[in-house]
């Protein structure tokens, strides 16, 4: 569920490096993933999503991993640019209701060091 | 495309004033609206949503309305503003499956 009253954990990488974000759900009846990066002042942007009967999706530098097992979702991304430095939210889509509720998980906050 | 507008941008009130936030999407029909509130430095805490006019789910209790009186307008009030309220308010919509969320830029609320 939300964690909305804890700080955000953080990450810190050095350019070049790979990054691995990670998120814990707790619905086993999710169906349906996002990854989302905010930057500061700004709304949160869509990155990758994948569905429940996919286990791994790649775009761009990114790559999400779903395991269903332990509930758990991960961000991979590949050589990490200042650019990227953000808060990274993960989503999950509670299936099986009639409208469409995402709920967000905790957020990580990646600072990438030139 | 679809866009979505979200105003204003910034906004100081004084304790036990009214709020009114808007937020309009454009370019599709009968989307899911929702309002998310971002404390500094925390996570995006669901406030409302509504699938359809007039169709309005509280999340949390508190000291806010919410409201939609078209398709494609979701507003979000108080009559008496508390210190509390402070934060940033953040507007999205989904489709009707409620796959990917679209957002507003966000409205960063100072109650002084």
């Amino acid at each position: 569920g939300e964690s909305v009253g804890l700080h955000l954990p953080t990450l810190s990488v050095q350019e070049g490096d790979n990054s691995i974000i990670n998120c814990a759900y707790s619905n086993s009846a999710s169906d349906y993933f996002i990854w989302y990066k905010q930057e500061s002042g700004k709304g949160p942007q869509f990155i990758i999503d994948i569905r429940s009967n996919m286990d791994k999706r790649q775009g761009q530098r990114v790559t999400v991993l779903l395991n269903k097992t332990v509930k758990h979702l991960s961000l991979q991304i590949a050589a990490t640019q200042p650019g990227d430095s953000a808060v990274y939210f993960c989503a999950e889509n509670d299936g099986g209701t009639s409208y469409g509720k995402l709920t967000f998980g905790q957020g990580t906050i990646l600072t990438v060091h030139p | 495309s679809q866009t979505i507008h979200q105003w204003p941008a910034t906004l100081v009130q004084p304790v036990g004033s009214p709020l009114s936030l808007e937020c309009t999407v454009e370019g599709t029909s009968n989307p899911n609206l929702y309002w998310y509130r971002q404390a500094a430095g925390r996570g995006l805490q669901l406030l409302f949503y509504s699938v359809g006019i007039g169709q309005i789910s509280s999340e949390v209790p508190q000291n806010l309305s919410a409201s939609r009186p078209q398709d494609r307008q979701f507003i979000l009030s108080s009559k008496k503003l508390l210190l509390s309220d402070s934060g940033f308010y953040l507007c999205a919509w989904t489709g009707r499956e409620g796959t990917e969320a679209f957002f507003g830029q966000g409205t960063r609320l100072t109650v002084v």
